[in-house]
């Protein structure tokens, strides 16, 4: 079945690297998204992977993707205190709009 | 280019009532997606829309429903509200023909006592 797990929390210093790891189930995957939410507001995009690639990287952010193990992870370069918000990696089902979301990983930045 | 805009921001509504919500796309965006989130489901697939069709449907029983204009605008329609249905009601739009990413708007956050 489609299922995506990510852990619950992360809690950084402000200026290291922070590394939001995500597992999902479904091998039909065709786009796995990362989005950014802050209190109150809605899902902002942050950046997206093909599953066909291995890597993406768009300034401060890395997106690794390892097919394989079904194993994706978001690397924030630099983390300010901005960051503070909960992550959700998402996929996508067969080229559908349909996305599957994990539960949410909540970043603290600590100054 | 406007992002996506949802109305109202806030509800409150009582057990029993129904709600529409409203959803503007990006400008040029044929499909829209509406998702459900609460703290103990997460966020779920409600619907998605694509030039007045329903192209894909999540596992909601029938009293939530949605429609969609000639011009991309769309809305959700939950019928006889119940307790459980307090949620942030979040529509994403995207071009709608090929592999494209979804963007979302800000939400409208329903309370139902």
């Amino acid at each position: 079945g489609e299922d995506v797990e990510q852990s619950l929390f992360l809690s950084v210093r402000e200026g290291d690297s922070s590394v939001i790891n995500c597992t999902y189930t479904d091998s039909s995957s065709t786009y796995l998204y990362w989005y950014k939410q802050e209190p109150g507001a809605g899902l902002q995009l942050l950046t997206y992977i093909f599953s066909n690639m291995d890597m993406k990287q768009d300034q401060r952010l890395t997106v690794l993707l390892n097919k394989k193990d079904k194993h994706l992870s978001l690397r924030i370069a630099d983390t300010q205190t901005g960051d503070s918000a909960i992550y959700f990696c998402a996929e996508s089902i067969d080229s559908s709009y349909k996305l599957i979301f994990g539960s949410g990983t909540r970043l603290l930045v600590r100054p | 280019k406007a992002g996506v805009t949802q109305t109202p921001r806030y509800l409150i509504k009582t057990r029993g009532q129904q709600v529409t919500l409203s959803c503007s796309p990006i400008s040029g965006h044929r499909s829209v997606s509406w998702y459900q989130q609460t703290p103990g489901q997460g966020l779920q697939f409600l619907f998605e829309y694509f030039s007045e069709t329903q192209r894909n449907k999540g596992n909601f029983p029938g009293r939530f429903s949605g429609r969609q204009f000639s011009n991309s605008r769309s809305e959700m329609n939950v019928s006889t509200l119940e307790l459980g249905d307090s949620a942030l009601y979040l529509c994403a739009s995207s071009p709608g023909t090929g592999p494209s990413p979804l963007h979302f708007g800000n939400g409208t956050r329903l309370t139902v006592t």
